[in-house]
């Protein structure tokens, strides 16, 4: 069957590179918003979580940006590593409700 | 890692034939979902669970039916498969008391109908 990363924007970067991955949410009344790692032939692994009442927040290398007027989120990922190369997906929640919306994703390529 | 299991991991069916996928786990959560993923749409919310025998739909529960008769185990029935469900179908649980938190998803079963 087609791979889940056909029709996805592609994210192309060099090995050590710092990359930057865009999401773009659609309710203004979410309050906890979620990265996903998804690798071929795999299920989606959670990588880094917010919620509205921080705009940044760091990991292991990676660094998740909120903008809450204008709706959008941000993954960065420094020194990137082509083990990093994956589908990563957004993910958005609104406190009371049991269930997590998702966006399309994007897939990133890391070249040696 | 998560102990999510989902049962089988791959599976061709034939049109109009029942079909049953199995997600078990061993964590104990309240909160288990059924998403299927396709090319150009991502993951899609089948039907959900927030407690033994309590389900709810989600955007794309047409066609599909569940039951949780047990904390760890959450079925996921296509009555009568057809090829627009040959799709990749991922369990997942949330990992705290709430639904609030992040979900950690099973491998994935990959679904055909022919």
């Amino acid at each position: 069957g087609e791979s889940v990363g056909l029709h996805l924007p592609t994210l192309s970067v060099q090995e050590g590179d710092n990359s930057i991955i865009n999401c773009a949410y659609s309710n203004s009344a979410s309050d906890y918003f979620i990265w996903y790692k998804q690798e071929s032939g795999k299920g989606p692994q959670f990588i880094i979580d917010i919620r509205s009442n921080m705009d940044k927040r760091q990991g292991q290398r990676v660094t998740v940006l909120l903008n809450k007027t204008v709706k959008h989120l941000s993954l960065q990922i420094a020194a990137t590593q082509p083990g990093d190369s994956a589908v990563y997906f957004c993910a958005e929640n609104m406190l009371g409700y049991s269930t997590l919306t998702f966006g399309k994703g994007t897939m990133l390529l890391v070249s040696p | 890692d998560a102990g999510i299991t989902q049962s089988p991991r791959h599976k061709v069916t034939e049109t109009g034939t029942p079909v049953t996928l199995r997600c078990h786990q061993t964590e104990n959560h309240r909160y288990m979902y059924w998403y299927r993923q396709d090319p150009g749409h991502g993951l899609r919310l089948i039907h959900y669970s927030y407690g033994v025998k309590d389900t709810d739909k989600g955007e794309v529960s047409d066609g599909y039916s569940v039951s949780r008769s047990k904390t760890e185990d959450f079925l996921l029935t296509l009555e009568s498969a057809t090829s627009s469900q040959t799709s990749v179908y991922f369990c997942a649980i949330t990992a705290g008391r709430e639904a609030n938190t992040e979900a950690f998803f099973g491998q994935g079963t990959r679904l055909t109908v022919v």
